[in-house]
């Protein structure tokens, strides 16, 4: 079956540390993305990926990196200088930069800071 | 902020019911999408309706969409309890990404 695989799905965090959140899929979709939701609210775009080997800051890049060097995998690094990392982060990916048919949504990573 | 709005926060339905939220947004658009999200999982794409549509059915799914008021609708007939979810509307203008509203929670009692 076709998807969008996240691990780990629970994640702890140190204060200080870096962390990496996987995306992978198997859709041979071009465009991903990674979006963070706190509890009641919306998702908030952090990073995107139209093609290999390029991405673009969201609306809250600051603290996060990302890098695409396969089609297939959209990485996610959540640093130090994340103040505020405690969150659900949903990784999805699209057809096409004009996501005419929708995203395709990962299960998501729960990422608490300890 | 482009950001959707939606409306109702919280809804709480009879099974067998009809759920109507809205979405209102504050610029022009290209699409618009709904999505449910069941608790603790990822965000599943219901139904897009682009803007030069007003209207757009699946199953028991209905969209509709004002641009001239700039909202949209998500009307569910015959409630389930597995309907149960939170409902998000995204809404584009350069199509490049698509912002999410903060949601409507839908509890169906069975």
């Amino acid at each position: 079956d076709g998807g969008i695989t996240q691990s780990p799905k629970y994640l702890f965090r140190k204060e200080g540390q870096n962390v990496t959140l996987s995306c992978e899929q198997n859709l041979n979709h071009d465009a991903m993305y990674w979006y963070r939701q706190d509890p009641g609210q919306g998702l908030r775009l952090i990073y995107y990926s139209q093609i290999v080997n390029d991405f673009q800051k969201g609306d809250i890049a600051e603290g996060y990196s990302v890098s695409r060097e396969k089609k297939e995998s959209f990485p996610l690094t959540v640093t130090s200088a994340q103040k505020n990392p405690t969150a659900f982060y949903l990784c999805a990916s699209s057809t096409s930069s004009d996501s005419l048919y929708g995203y395709t949504f990962g299960s998501g990573t729960r990422l608490t800071v300890v | 902020s482009q950001q959707g709005e939606e409306d109702p926060q919280a809804l709480s339905i009879q099974e067998g019911e009809n759920a109507t939220m809205n979405c209102s947004y504050k610029t022009s658009i290209n699409n618009l999408q709904w999505y449910r999200q069941n608790s603790g999982r990822g965000l599943v794409h219901l139904i897009l309706i682009r803007s030069n549509e007003r209207e757009k059915h699946s199953g028991r799914l209905r969209v509709t969409l004002d641009t001239s008021k700039k909202s949209s609708s998500l009307l569910i007939t015959a409630s389930r309890a597995a309907d149960t979810a939170s409902y998000f509307c995204a809404t584009d203008a350069t199509g490049n990404q698509f912002y999410f509203g903060t949601g409507t929670s839908l509890t169906v009692i069975p």
